[in-house]
């Protein structure tokens, strides 16, 4: 069974410095990998996502993803994040043999002034 | 998204009582999921329907039952509510076209006393 691990609870960047949120993947088969935010109050917004092709993947609010098949890896990355980008992000997976994607269990991401 | 709206938005009930959450969707999606997020655990998958005649159970369909009225309307239902259902419920659709992105609706917090 597919399944996503982020080991990071919780990740802490300055304003205006790189972020890294990690993400690490386990499917049998090709990998559907997607990222997720949550804002407070508010359902989950589709960030990115990998299906096939180059391995860094751009998505909206200057975010980008890198897949490393040979790490089984996709992290997240900004090249300077703003205080807006603090919320709740979500990697998920969906192998080509099922139907359902399976969440990791959430890194809350909290970028000060 | 507000192509997906869930009602009510914030419930309180009791111990016992049967509860139904809904969930529409203007997306023109066939396939419709309901999550469950509790803290640390992320997202975990109760049921999602295919099409309207294709309803399955995911992780955690214990104590929940669901119903696909129409291609835009997907329902949950706690039959008898306990405690432990306390949570954040999302509703979430897709149209698999390869890749199977989805779309989440804002949110019923449901809290059971």
């Amino acid at each position: 069974a597919q399944s996503v691990a982020q080991p990071e609870d919780q990740v802490n960047v300055a304003e205006g410095n790189p972020l890294t949120v990690k993400c690490t993947y386990s499917v049998s088969g090709n990998p559907y990998l997607f990222w997720y935010v949550q804002y407070p109050n508010r359902g989950l917004q589709f960030l990115l996502k990998y299906i096939t092709g180059d391995n860094l993947v751009k998505g909206s609010y200057g975010f980008e993803a890198e897949f490393n098949k040979s790490q089984t890896s996709f992290h997240l990355k900004k090249p300077s994040a703003l205080v807006s980008d603090s919320a709740l992000y979500f990697c998920a997976v969906r192998d080509t043999g099922f139907q359902k994607l399976v969440f990791g269990t959430g890194t809350r991401l909290l970028v000060s002034p | 998204d507000a192509d997906v709206t869930q009602t009510p938005r914030n419930r309180i009930t009791k111990t016992g009582k049967r509860i139904m959450l809904e969930c529409s969707q203007t997306k023109g999606h066939d396939r419709m999921y309901w999550y469950r997020q509790d803290p640390g655990l992320g997202l975990r998958l109760i049921y999602y329907s295919f099409d309207v005649k294709d309803i399955n159970k995911g992780e955690i369909s214990d104590g929940y039952s669901v119903s696909r009225q129409a291609q835009a309307k997907f329902s949950l239902s706690l039959e008898s509510a306990i405690p432990n259902q306390t949570a954040l419920y999302f509703c979430a659709t897709s149209d698999f076209q390869g890749t199977d992105t989805q779309y989440f609706g804002p949110g019923t917090r449901l809290t059971v006393l």
